[in-house]
């Protein structure tokens, strides 16, 4: 199956600056690439996702890039505020299989 | 516009007891699944089912079973549970059938938190 591997396990930034979150996986067949925010007592929410066929896509302060030959991606978010703490995971899918990453906490310090 | 309810919400098993942890997701999806989460681990997926009378196994399926019991509910039961199992479980949903083009966002219940004892 496939195998998600998520970098770093915590992440803690100031205030309006910039968090990445990188995200390497082992199934080169694999072809849908999502990101959830998982906030405490909640279940994972999707936040953005990529296809294959794509290899950068923007939603306001949140960007994910895709490289295939690499077999990587990452999540940028840009101006961090307070709500963006949370916990984030990455995952792969191939077919109907959707594998995740261990997750990252993100703390956003005011 | 419930989405993916899992039930109960809490449990405390003893050793060697048994429970099945229900899921029921109503946006008519074809693939449904069950993860546990522990503290470090992510997400790990026990079983999946792409779609209605199959099931698969997935990262840590061992001391579980699954029943796809329609296409609506996808239940995982615990024969003779352990402290391993102490973790909560997440059940989602997605409308991904054998075709890769349609992969869109995976629905989450709220989780049920379980502690064997």
């Amino acid at each position: 199956g496939e195998n998600v591997e998520q970098h770093p396990s915590t992440l803690s930034v100031q205030e309006g600056d910039s968090a990445v979150i990188k995200c390497t996986y082992s199934d080169s067949a694999s072809n849908y690439f999502p990101w959830y925010k998982q906030e405490l007592g909640k279940g994972p929410q999707l936040i953005i996702d990529i296809r294959s066929n794509v290899g950068e896509k923007k939603d306001q302060r949140i960007a994910v890039t895709l490289n295939k030959t690499a077999k990587h991606f990452s999540l940028h978010i840009t101006e961090t505020q307070p709500e963006d703490s949370a916990v984030y995971f990455c995952a792969a899918s191939i077919i109907a299989e959707l594998s995740f990453g261990a997750g990252t906490t993100v703390t956003v310090r005011a | 516009n419930a989405g993916v309810t899992q039930t109960p919400k809490f449990q405390v098993l003893k050793t060697g007891q048994s429970m099945t942890l229900q899921c029921a997701q109503d946006m008519n999806h074809n693939s449904m699944y069950w993860y546990r989460q522990d503290p470090g681990m992510g997400l790990r997926l026990i079983y999946y089912s792409a779609s209605e009378g199959t099931t698969d196994k997935g990262e840590v399926p061992n001391g579980y079973n699954v029943s796809r019991l329609n296409k609506r509910e996808f239940s995982l039961r615990l024969e003779s549970a352990a402290p391993s199992q102490t973790s909560v479980y997440f059940c989602a949903s997605t409308p991904w059938g054998q075709s890769r083009s349609m992969n869109t966002e995976a629905f989450f219940g709220q989780g049920t938190r379980l502690t064997v004892v």
